[in-house]
């Protein structure tokens, strides 16, 4: 069966320090892999997705970035932390292509940025 | 431009009551829809997916249906339980991405 790991649960970083989560799937091959951040109160935001190995794509502007150096490996980082990073961030995976699958979510990392 | 809204925001019913949750996209050219459930400082669960040629899918108590035509989906939820207090949203998936409504914030009171 398929597995979505992220880690770690929790994380408290000071302005201007930088970032690395990770996100790891195990149990399926070329999946399509997502990263989305929750502030507190609010919706899901997506910030990138990637369908392949490389290949990212940035829904929103920002100092946050996202690589997939291996194929069911997602990582989110940032050289700088701002406060306003601060909130709820939750990896997901679902099947490639334009097919019927739906999502699978990580556990989440809530970040504190102080 | 794709947008999901839910209403209510926030529902407070008594223990056994039986209750509906709305969702509602603009763009009817969708995949699937999917009802995930959020606890406080949790990641979402997926409830229930339904996919764009079907009218319902049932788990349990819960019971999903899509009018993809209308731009609408209700989950319906039996004889509520306080164990089914948490944040319902739905996502509803165009291509490679989904778009999620805010949510509906339950609370099922004992």
């Amino acid at each position: 069966s398929q597995t979505i790991h992220q880690w770690p649960a929790t994380l408290v970083q000071p302005v201007g320090s930088p970032l690395s989560l990770e996100c790891t799937v195990e149990g399926t091959s070329n999946p399509n892999l997502y990263w989305y951040r929750q502030a507190a109160g609010r919706g899901l935001q997506l910030l990138f997705y990637s369908i392949g190995i490389g290949q990212i794509s940035s829904e929103v502007p920002q100092n946050l970035s996202a690589s997939r150096p291996q194929d069911r490996q997602f990582i989110l980082s940032s050289k700088k932390l701002l406060l306003s990073d601060s909130g709820f961030y939750l990896c997901a995976w679902s099947v490639s292509g334009w097919g019927a699958s739906g999502y699978t979510f990580g556990s989440g990392t809530r970040l504190t940025v102080v | 431009k794709q947008e999901v809204t839910q209403i209510p925001a926030a529902l407070s019913v008594p223990e056994g009551e039986n209750l509906v949750l709305n969702c509602s996209f603009t763009d009817s050219a969708i995949y699937n829809l999917q009802w995930f459930r959020q606890d406080p400082g949790k990641g979402l669960t997926s409830l229930l997916l339904i996919q764009s040629s079907q009218r319902e899918q049932t788990s349990g108590r819960l019971n999903a249906s899509l009018d993809k035509s209308s731009g609408r989906s209700t989950l319906y939820i039996a004889a509520s339980q306080p164990g089914d207090s948490a944040t319902y949203l739905c996502a509803v998936r165009y291509g490679q991405n989904f778009v999620f409504g805010p949510g509906t914030r339950l609370s099922v009171l004992p």
